[in-house]
């Protein structure tokens, strides 16, 4: 079955940059989805298909994917975007859905 | 507003039984695929099953299949899971999200609020 490998951790000063990759294999042929989920809050979507943000995210959040890394950007970091982050597939070979591992974001 | 309202967690034996609802509004409910997903206590998202939006098809990680039955009625804006031969790993919170289109590739884009179930004799 396909498998999504993150980072278990990122940290990052306020302000600064930070971002989060999505290994998989070829997963550049694919739309990566990401997701926002703090402690017991539902997930939220942040990021969908090619780099997409719905209405309510802030512009600070952005997405790329290459080769076989997709990678979610967080731009001038707050204390509030300290949450567990987790990208998703959809996997045509077997017909499942993918959630990468997740990645804690500590902002320090 | 799209509102997902998740209802059924509990406390199970192993072995045992639940059914969990997720009631939606907001939306044209046949018109979009639904999911379970859960989240297991110091684990991430799994993703659980899913179902078309007219019902026909339904999707089941390896994990589950045989043991659940994911099923919804449009008429009541409803989706079900049925999780029979519980075990201790299935102790999660389920969460139920709506799919972004009527089959079920693509993302979620809104989420219940979850719903806790507890496996343990």
């Amino acid at each position: 079955s396909y498998v999504l490998t993150q980072p278990p951790s990122v940290s990052v000063a306020p302000g600064q940059t930070a971002t989060i990759s999505c290994g998989g294999n070829n997963i550049g042929s694919k739309s990566v989805h990401w997701y926002q989920q703090k402690p017991g809050q539902a997930p939220v979507l942040v990021i969908f298909s090619y780099g997409d943000r719905p209405s309510g995210i802030p512009e600070r959040f952005s997405g790329s994917n290459s080769g076989n890394t997709a990678t979610l950007t967080i731009s001038r970091v707050e204390g509030g975007d300290e949450a567990d982050y987790f990208c998703q597939v959809w996997d045509s070979r077997s017909a499942h859905q993918v959630f990468g591992g997740g990645t804690k974001l500590t902002v320090l | 507003e799209v509102q997902l309202v998740e209802s059924g967690g509990g406390l199970v034996q192993p072995g045992g039984s639940l059914r969990l609802s997720c009631a939606a509004s907001g939306f044209t409910f046949s018109s979009y695929a639904m999911t379970w997903v859960r989240r297991a206590p110091g684990k991430g998202l799994e993703w659980v099953s899913s179902i078309t939006g007219s019902g026909g098809n339904r999707y089941y990680a390896d994990s589950v299949k045989g043991r659940f039955t994911i099923s919804r009625d449009n008429s009541r804006n409803r989706v079900f899971l049925q999780m029979n031969s519980l075990r201790a790993e299935d102790m999660a919170v389920y969460y139920c999200a709506k799919n972004d289109n009527g089959y079920y590739t693509g993302n979620f884009n809104s989420w219940g609020q979850g719903t806790l179930v507890t496996v343990s004799s």
